[in-house]
């Protein structure tokens, strides 16, 4: 089974810096996708980006980017310029590309990011 | 507006009751998931349908139900059978074919016990 885990409970940042948020899984798989999901406090989960484990270039969504390393298991998560509206628990989430899995997600626990004056 | 809706937002359960908790999307997505957040936990997967009239249960089902009749639909019941129910409930749709199936969410239902 997969696993995904999120090793910092807690991060800060202040406005306008920049931050990384690490993720690692554990997979036997050589296909599948991983994302960055964000949840404010109004607890809407928001899709931040996303990265397909074929594609060795490094996923960006405007002030979002992600370090993939495929042969670390790893896929953290950049924000620069952080702003207060990024303040959230951001978690991250690994799904399957074998043919006849449904889309099910494996989540980590979660990152809550503060963002200070 | 395209989207996911879950109601009740706020949900209360008495002792031995069973509640249902209501998700529909207008997406025209096949596949539909029912997560349960706790604390410190992330999201876990209880339930999840790819296609109308077949579900599959996911790592926590037990204490669970659900149907789905309607491809808009995915009801989630949880029986008196759940001893812990309080906690932060998530649906969520996707399509189902190659490639991200990106799984959008609804704004979710907060179960409480009295």
């Amino acid at each position: 089974a997969q696993t995904v885990t999120q090793s910092q409970p807690e991060m800060s940042v202040q406005e306008a810096e920049t931050v990384t948020l690490s993720c690692t899984y554990d997979t036997s798989e050589s296909d599948y996708y991983l994302f960055w999901y964000k949840q404010p406090p109004s607890r809407q989960m928001i899709l931040v980006i996303r990265q397909e484990a074929y594609k060795q270039q490094n996923a960006t969504e405007n002030r979002f980017s992600v370090n993939f390393q495929k042969a670390a298991k790893s896929f953290s998560l950049k924000i620069s310029d952080s702003q207060l509206g990024d303040a959230a628990m951001y978690f991250c989430a690994y799904r399957s590309a074998r043919t006849g899995t449904a889309s099910k997600l494996t989540f980590g626990t979660g990152t809550r990011l503060q963002v200070t004056l | 507006d395209g989207g996911i809706t879950q109601s009740p937002k706020y949900l209360f359960r008495k002792e031995g009751q069973n509640v249902t908790l209501s998700c529909e999307q207008n997406l025209n997505h096949d596949a539909m998931y029912w997560y349960r957040q706790d604390p410190g936990q992330g999201l876990r997967l209880i339930y999840y349908s790819q296609i109308v009239n077949d579900f599959q249960k996911g790592d926590i089902a037990e204490g669970y139900s659900v149907s789905r009749e309607k491809k808009e639909s995915f009801p989630l019941t949880v029986t008196s059978a759940q001893k812990n129910p309080t906690a932060f409930y998530l649906c969520a749709s996707s399509i189902v074919r190659t490639g991200f199936n990106i799984q959008y969410f609804g704004a979710g239902t907060r179960l409480s016990v009295l």
